[in-house]
């Protein structure tokens, strides 16, 4: 089982442009997590979705939507992104929203010039 | 507002050392307190969770509720736990509800 994959790993991108960062689980999850980790910040949580057809604001999802799209895929789109939003994105994945142990993908890192 | 504290941004030790990641909290009903561990290359992982009260790698943590604290503690450390270590709360019951510390970096020299 692959796990948790996200893609791309790595993106450049100039102020203004879109782009989705897609995420996908294997594990037949019902909990789908999107956090950002800055150097110094720790990881916040961006959105995540408890179960499908859900989605919740975490701590930081201004500049972000996100779609769950079935139980597996959890997108994280950027429709004009800035400079701050330079950042090693996670996505995560739990069986349930309350269950304590999260399944972390390897992460995408996001540099906007 | 909850909140994770963890204090030292990078600790170093030597190998057969004891150490002590230190991790306070800020929250006033019942936490759920967690450690999460990141070796070099590797994705970010569950290491353990107070409720479960266990030793992984030789990893121990307690929940200190006077001292609102869940320090990690290793008798003798390895250079295999060379890492970064991130403390997480968990309120209200809900993994929305998880906020992280900003992680500590574990250097264990030979």
């Amino acid at each position: 089982n692959a796990g948790v994959t996200q893609t791309p790993k790595f993106q450049v991108l100039k102020t203004g442009q879109s782009m989705t960062l897609q995420c996908a689980q294997d594990m037949n999850h019902n909990s789908m997590y999107w956090y950002r980790q800055d150097p110094g910040m720790g990881l916040r949580l961006i959105y995540y979705s408890a179960s499908e057809g859900t989605t919740d604001k975490g701590e930081v999802p201004n500049g972000y939507n996100v779609s769950r799209l079935n139980k597996r895929e959890f997108s994280l789109r950027l429709e004009s992104a800035a400079p701050s939003q330079t950042s090693v994105y996670f996505c995560a994945s739990s069986r349930t929203a309350l269950n304590e142990k999260l399944f972390f993908g390897s992460g995408t890192q996001l540099s906007v010039l | 507002a909850q909140r994770v504290t963890q204090p030292e941004k990078l600790l170093s030790v030597f190998k057969g050392a004891p150490v002590e990641l230190k991790c306070n909290y800020s929250y006033s009903g019942s936490p759920e307190l967690f450690w999460y561990v990141q070796y070099s290359r590797q994705r970010l992982q569950l290491l353990l969770r107070h409720i479960s009260r266990e030793s992984i790698k030789g990893f121990t943590a307690d929940l200190n509720k006077g001292e609102t604290s869940f320090h990690l503690k290793k008798p003798f450390a390895q250079e295999e736990d060379s890492a970064m270590y991130y403390c997480a709360l968990r309120y209200g019951g809900s993994q929305g509800n998880l906020i992280f510390g900003k992680g500590t970096k574990l250097s264990v020299k030979p």
